[in-house]
């Protein structure tokens, strides 16, 4: 049985940072790509961005709106996903999801999420 | 970017209805266009992918379907569970944006 389990959320000040985790389990971590996706409270979904699978060489790619103070890595290892968020802003508080794929793209797998509140 | 457009935002129906979500891509996707429903407090479930495909275990009564920039969603004969939110999302190039949701509100 495939699972994603996200922790490490919470609250957190403006301009600090956090490390979100996704342990995975019952599937073969290296093959997939593996994304975050955000949702603030009664909003639409956001993709993140994802980290690609080791086929092709674990690279990563990210929406605008995080390019440059999130990232996102992978202990491949351990099968477990991070995503590193820096410089937090107010806007950025949501519920943060991993998602696996099917098929090389489509969000099949989702973990539970984790809430992130930025404030003061 | 490509944006997508979802209409309406919310919808009020009867049980036993009929409901049709539109998505509309601002720029051709081919069938790169995913479908997924959302319960209140969960995660999203992917429904369909590549469209028209339904994913594993999904009630035949959701159909999807539309190639290009004009994308569909139908539900036929509303389940009480139905009444949630739901999501499109394409998946032709990075990033992969979401519409805006609808949710589905009981008449």
């Amino acid at each position: 049985e495939v699972k994603l389990v996200e922790s490490g959320g919470g609250l957190v000040q403006p301009g600090g940072s956090l490390r979100l985790s996704c342990a995975t389990s019952g599937f073969t971590f290296t093959d997939y790509y593996m994304s975050w996706v955000r949702q603030p409270p009664g909003k639409a979904l956001e993709w993140l961005g994802f980290i690609r699978n080791k086929a092709n060489g674990y690279t990563t790619e990210y929406s605008a709106s995080v390019k440059g103070r999130f990232t996102i890595s992978r202990d491949n290892s351990q099968s477990i996903l991070y995503l590193q968020m820096n410089t937090l802003r107010a806007e950025d508080s949501a519920t943060y999801y991993c998602a696996r794929d099917i098929y090389g793209t489509w969000f099949a797998y989702w973990g539970q999420g984790t809430l992130v509140t930025v404030s003061a | 970017d490509i944006q997508m457009t979802q209409s309406p935002a919310s919808q009020s129906a009867s049980l036993g209805e009929s409901v049709t979500i539109t998505c509309l891509a601002s720029q051709t996707i081919g069938t790169w266009l995913a479908w997924y429903q959302q319960k209140p407090g969960k995660s999203p479930q992917l429904l369909i992918f590549a469209a028209t495909t339904l994913a594993d275990g999904v009630p035949s009564r959701f159909s999807g379907s539309g190639s290009g920039t004009k994308f569909s969603f139908k539900i036929s004969s509303l389940q009480a569970e139905d009444f949630v939110s739901y999501y499109c999302q394409q998946l032709y190039s990075t990033p992969w944006t979401f519409g805006g949701g609808t949710k589905l509100e009981i008449k």
